[in-house]
């Protein structure tokens, strides 16, 4: 039973625009959440956080939006360069209960198109 | 130049073999987790460590083995018992395990069978 999902697996954006990037999750009981980005063969790199008590945090070029009632949040990417080409992970975690554990989602996969 | 290194980069094991792989960070961090990567799936939790001489299980723990001896050193040990170990194994840290501690990511070993 997959608790964070991505439905999208890959996705594509001309340099300079918007990309945008959905995560959807089952469990009330996540209260955190994290963006990750991957290159292959590389581990992860932190991108962004959101705490549920904001429905928006921004840093940069990144902005991630959080709608609790819809159990939905998002990465926006303003302007996408070619350098953002990446996979995308959501993860979330339940402050609560194991706060250690981080539930991933599997990921999309962003290209950036010069 | 702090951060999370693991080595070696691939690593081949034979059929029955015991194999480890090498985790170490010089963040000061207290808490370090192993995760596990298939192609097209998110990352899974092996095993975590909240603290030194103390570990627990994560969702897919059956087949490996770890040890904290040290509060920099987290080694994982894929066992034989593993039948399908052929993945991206990647050591992650944060400051604590608390809920809202990010986790930093090593590059990651790539795990193969020969």
């Amino acid at each position: 039973d997959q608790q964070v999902k991505q439905n999208s697996p890959s996705l594509s954006v001309q340099e300079g625009r918007i990309s945008i990037l959905n995560c959807d999750y089952t469990n009330s009981m996540f209260d955190y959440f994290l963006w990750y980005k991957k290159y292959p063969a590389e581990g992860p790199t932190f991108l962004i956080s959101i705490s549920s008590i904001k429905d928006k945090n921004e840093d940069g070029r990144f902005t991630v939006f959080l709608n609790k009632s819809a159990k939905h949040l998002s990465l926006h990417i303003v302007p996408s360069q070619p350098g953002d080409s990446a996979v995308y992970f959501c993860a979330a975690k339940d402050g609560g209960a194991g706060s250690y554990q981080l539930t991933f989602g599997k990921g999309t996969k962003l290209s950036v198109i010069p | 130049d702090g951060g999370i290194t693991q080595s070696p980069k691939y690593l081949f094991r034979k059929e029955g073999q015991n194999v480890t792989l090498s985790c170490e960070q010089n963040l000061n961090h207290d808490a370090m987790y192993w995760y596990r990567q298939d192609p097209g799936q998110g990352l899974r939790l092996i095993y975590y460590s909240q603290i030194v001489n103390d570990f627990q299980k994560g969702d897919i723990a059956e087949g490996y083995s770890v040890s904290r001896e040290k509060k920099e050193s987290f080694p994982l040990t894929v066992t034989s018992a593993q039948k399908n170990p052929t993945a991206f194994y990647l050591c992650a840290s944060s400051i604590d395990s608390g809920p809202r501690e990010t986790q930093y990511f090593g590059p990651g070993t790539r795990l193969l069978v020969l």
